[in-house]
């Protein structure tokens, strides 16, 4: 089993849609929990991160971890279509080796 | 406000060729870290340097060599390009290796090797 499983997509929605992005992990160690969003032909760029099971809201955008079902999300609210890119969910424990989820591609039609 | 910087953007290789990838970041960060992202692979680390004068394999390091030149400098270099390191690789940093630490990428380069 992969230490991080990430929903493979592609995923196009409407816009004004609420999107649920969501990732698993197998290894209960890992402690802190981040969300990458990265467009087109560009580096990823921190999104958001938590490190405890709940839920975290920034603007439109909530990140929610369960660390007992070793489950997190990512919740777009009013999708926009400047919301299309690819998010990665990333992962790392006390070892402080980080592992990346391989990625879903949002579209987001207007 | 740079971040980090990474060249070149694009490069052609023939097989058996070498080459270097640059990149140096201006955040003063202590981390610097080669990915590479393939399509269905996601992104895999290549090599990283927790400090200025120590580095790292990473998950996939074969085929690769790297120098961390100075605090601001890590080189990804290719001694004998080969076409499954058709990829595009991102160079990356963060103050310092560890929980929490936020790590902030390059553009990448894309490299092509027929």
């Amino acid at each position: 089993q992969k230490e991080v499983e990430q929903d493979p997509g592609p995923l196009s929605v409407p816009e004004g849609a609420i999107v649920s992005l969501n990732c698993t992990y197998s290894n209960s160690a890992f402690q802190y929990f981040m969300w990458y969003r990265q467009y087109s032909r560009k580096g990823p760029e921190l999104l958001m991160y938590t490190y405890s099971s709940g839920n975290k809201e920034d603007g439109r955008f909530t990140a929610q971890v369960d660390k007992s079902s070793k489950y997190i999300s990512l919740f777009i609210r009013d999708s926009q279509p400047s919301d299309s890119a690819t998010y990665l969910c990333a992962i790392t424990g006390a070892n402080s080796k980080l592992t990346f989820g391989k990625g879903i591609t949002l579209s987001v039609r207007p | 406000n740079a971040g980090v910087t990474q060249t070149p953007k694009f490069q052609v290789l023939k097989t058996g060729q070498s080459m270097t990838l640059q990149c140096a970041q201006d955040m003063n960060h202590n981390s610097m870290y080669w990915y590479r992202q393939d399509p269905g692979m996601g992104l895999r680390l290549i090599y990283y340097s927790a400090s200025e004068g120590t580095t790292d394999k990473g998950e996939v390091p074969n085929g690769y060599n790297v120098s961390r030149l100075n605090k601001r400098e890590f080189s990804l270099r290719l001694e004998s390009a080969a076409p499954s390191q058709t990829s595009v690789y991102f160079c990356a940093s963060s103050e310092r290796q560890g929980l929490g630490n936020t790590i902030y990428f390059g553009e990448g380069s894309w490299l092509t090797v027929v």
